[in-house]
């Protein structure tokens, strides 16, 4: 088993809908949970970092973070176009250590 | 203040030769983490450096190694080369203080092994 599960999708929504990414993962040592943006041929910009359990919200962005079922979204309200591509989850068990991330969502938002 | 920067853009090499990546952190950053990304996977961390000292290391063999200079920048070097280190090459700076473990990567560099 993976130490973090993200399904790859490609996932196709339309303009101005709501969009729920989701990771899972095995390391209940994991405290530290953050999503990154990746463009095409592009470094990972992060997005949302959060510690331990609860919600942050960022504008149309808001992460969610489940200690006890292993579980964290990020929700993307209103999507856009420029919000088409790829989504990473990453976590770390402390900080200053080093980060995991899952394999990736690939978003496509079709105006 | 500027970002990330990585050096080169694109690379290709053959088996067995060694390459030197380079990455100049965000302004103000102390800490340095390298990453390999293989093509539709995340990143999989390589090591750390801290004060030009490596800080862990992730599960990849002694044939990559790095250093961090005292302005912070920072490069990796891989001996042998083997086709599956064809890859984006990230390098990520961040700030070690207080709890902060944010991470800001660079553009990364394009390694194609032949």
């Amino acid at each position: 088993q993976k130490e973090v599960e993200q399904d790859p999708g490609p996932l196709s929504v339309p303009e101005g809908a709501i969009v729920s990414l989701n990771c899972t993962y095995s390391n209940s040592a994991f405290q530290y949970f953050m999503w990154y943006r990746q463009y095409s041929r592009k470094g990972p910009e992060l997005l949302m970092y959060t510690y331990s359990s609860g919600n942050k919200e960022d504008g149309r962005f808001t992460a969610q973070v489940d200690k006890s079922s292993k579980y964290i979204s990020l929700f993307i309200r209103d999507s856009q176009p420029s919000d088409s591509a790829t989504y990473l989850c990453a976590m770390s068990p402390l900080s200053y250590d080093k980060v995991i991330f899952g394999p990736g969502t690939s978003l496509s938002v079709i105006p | 203040e500027t970002g990330v920067t990585q050096s080169p853009t694109h690379l290709i090499k053959t088996r067995g030769q060694q390459v030197t990546l380079r990455c100049s952190s965000q302004s103000g950053h102390n800490t340095v983490s390298w990453y390999q990304q293989a093509l539709g996977q995340g990143p999989q961390f390589i090591f750390q450096y801290y004060r030009e000292e490596e800080n862990g290391r992730g599960n990849f063999p002694p044939r990559f190694s790095g250093l961090q200079f005292p302005n912070y920048s920072s490069e990796l070097n891989v001996n042998a080369l083997e086709l599956d280190d064809s890859a984006l090459y990230l390098c990520a700076s961040s700030l070690r203080q207080g709890g902060n473990n944010e991470q800001f990567f660079g553009p990364g560099t394009r390694l194609t092994v032949l």
